[in-house]
């Protein structure tokens, strides 16, 4: 597609509840990131991929967030038994070619969770 | 480790008045430098970006970003504000790190234009 594309836009999950965040990278592109930003921060690193390989999560706040990109295009962030610490807006960015500090990362509108 | 302070949480500027948003960073290697604007309810769009060719960088929307190695910043310029300009800006340092890009953001600062 023309640009990173996300599912859903809005989530509103009941606590406890398990939620999927998709991603939808520009085509081609080999890696993968997910952000998280809460309100009025800035976005602060979850995972990153380089194709279907998970080579950082370092950023991942608990064993409750998982996340992956099988086939190295689409990628899915699982929050399970969601907290209310987890609302966020969670943002997933692509690039073409990894490991170059220049490469511009494009990034997706993000999916905003609420969690009540 | 590479870290980015952007100085200023809130600037207000009144239309058609020059803006200056402040970014200090830290990196061990030779770091490449973005600003990032998001408008409300919107993704991050690229502005522009340093990657140690030109050390001033013209950016989309008539921005403009200064590299100062020596001083360790990479200041935001617009000679005239809009309307239109009224987001958060986010500056961004890039290094490789473990073999791949390593982005880390600032805090961001909300610009403010006046009528």
């Amino acid at each position: 597609g023309a640009g990173v594309s996300q599912s859903p836009r809005y989530k509103v999950a009941k606590r406890g509840q398990d939620v999927a965040l998709r991603c939808d990278p520009i085509s081609g592109h080999v890696s993968l990131f997910w952000y998280q930003q809460a309100l009025g921060q800035g976005p602060e690193f979850l995972t990153y991929f380089q194709n279907e390989a998970q080579l950082d999560k370092s950023g991942l706040p608990s064993d409750r967030f998982f996340a992956e990109r099988p086939e190295g295009s689409v990628s899915t962030l699982k929050i399970q038994r969601t907290q209310q610490e987890d609302s966020a807006v969670y943002l997933c960015a692509s690039s073409l070619i990894p490991g170059t500090p220049g490469n511009t990362i494009y990034f997706g509108e993000g999916s905003w969770l609420t969690v009540v | 480790a590479q870290s980015v302070t952007q100085l200023d949480s809130h600037v207000s500027v009144s239309e058609g008045t020059p803006v200056l948003l402040r970014c200090n960073y830290s990196s061990s290697y030779s770091p490449s430098l973005f600003w990032y604007v998001q408008h409300p309810n919107k993704g991050l769009q690229l502005l522009l970006k340093y990657t140690s060719a030109a050390t001033l960088v013209k950016g989309i929307n008539g921005f403009e970003a200064e590299f100062k190695k020596s001083e360790t910043s990479f200041h935001l310029t617009k000679p005239s504000a809009h309307m239109s300009d009224a987001a958060e800006y986010f500056c961004v340092v890039s290094e490789r790190s473990g073999g791949y890009q390593k982005v880390t953001f600032g805090t961001g600062t909300k610009l403010q234009v006046i009528p």
